[in-house]
């Protein structure tokens, strides 16, 4: 049981390159979500999908695409970077409760940095 | 909207020290509230989940609390060790509305404890 992954762990882009950062769970979870974490700011959420075939807007979704074809996966997209896009991306991934989550695990994280 | 705060940002004790952390949160409409810690450089590790309806959880070395209706939580450490240094967030599970769906984090206490 790997959890959840992600891939790469480190990335350089330049400004307008467009890229996808990987992240898979093994826990068969309906719900996965993408945030960023950046000095003085704490963890944001960019996107999130309660399960395959859906997905919605977080707090911080300019700039970023998502898709959910399987339970497994939840790629995040740039497509084209800017130097405001630097930033540390984790996924994470859980059940579903009655009323809301259930207890988040996240991957280790991708060092994104965009020059 | 969900805002959630934590005192201290940053705390610095001596080896065996019992610790108080505390987070806050406006919308006594949560599903669960979740304390992480996170080390430099790596990802986000669950330590504790309290449920809504539930007044604390125990780990070890480690107690959280919920008082939902006033809005805290408070996390204890006893006896603190050097391997206790991090930062430790906490996340709260919105249960209703737009807050479904969605987990709302502090911007995390600095924990370091010195030998």
């Amino acid at each position: 049981n790997a959890g959840v992954t992600q891939t790469p762990k480190f990335q350089v882009l330049k400004t307008g390159q467009s890229m996808t950062l990987q992240c898979a769970q093994d826990m068969n979870h309906e719900y996965m979500s993408w945030y960023r974490q950046d000095p003085g700011m704490g963890l944001r959420l960019i996107h999130y999908s309660v399960g395959a075939g859906i997905t919605d807007q977080g707090e911080v979704p300019n700039g970023y695409n998502v898709s959910r074809s399987t339970t497994e996966d939840f790629p995040l997209r740039l497509l084209s970077a800017a130097p405001s896009q630097t930033s540390v991306y984790f996924c994470a991934s859980s059940t579903q409760g009655l009323a809301g989550l259930n207890e988040q695990f996240f991957g280790p994280g991708t060092r994104l940095t965009v020059l | 909207k969900q805002e959630v705060t934590q005192i201290p940002a940053a705390l610095s004790v001596p080896e065996g020290e019992n610790l108080v952390l505390n987070c806050s949160f406006t919308d006594s409409a949560i599903y669960n509230l979740q304390w992480f810690r996170q080390d430099p450089g790596k990802g986000l590790t669950s330590l504790l989940l309290i449920q809504s309806s539930q007044r604390e959880q125990t780990s070890g070395r480690l107690n959280a609390s919920l008082d939902k209706s006033s809005g805290r939580s408070t996390l204890y450490i006893a006896a603190s060790q050097p391997g206790d240094s991090a930062t430790y967030l906490c996340a709260v599970s919105g249960d209703r509305g737009s807050t479904l769906g969605r987990l709302y984090f502090g911007r995390g206490t600095q924990l370091t404890v010195w030998p």
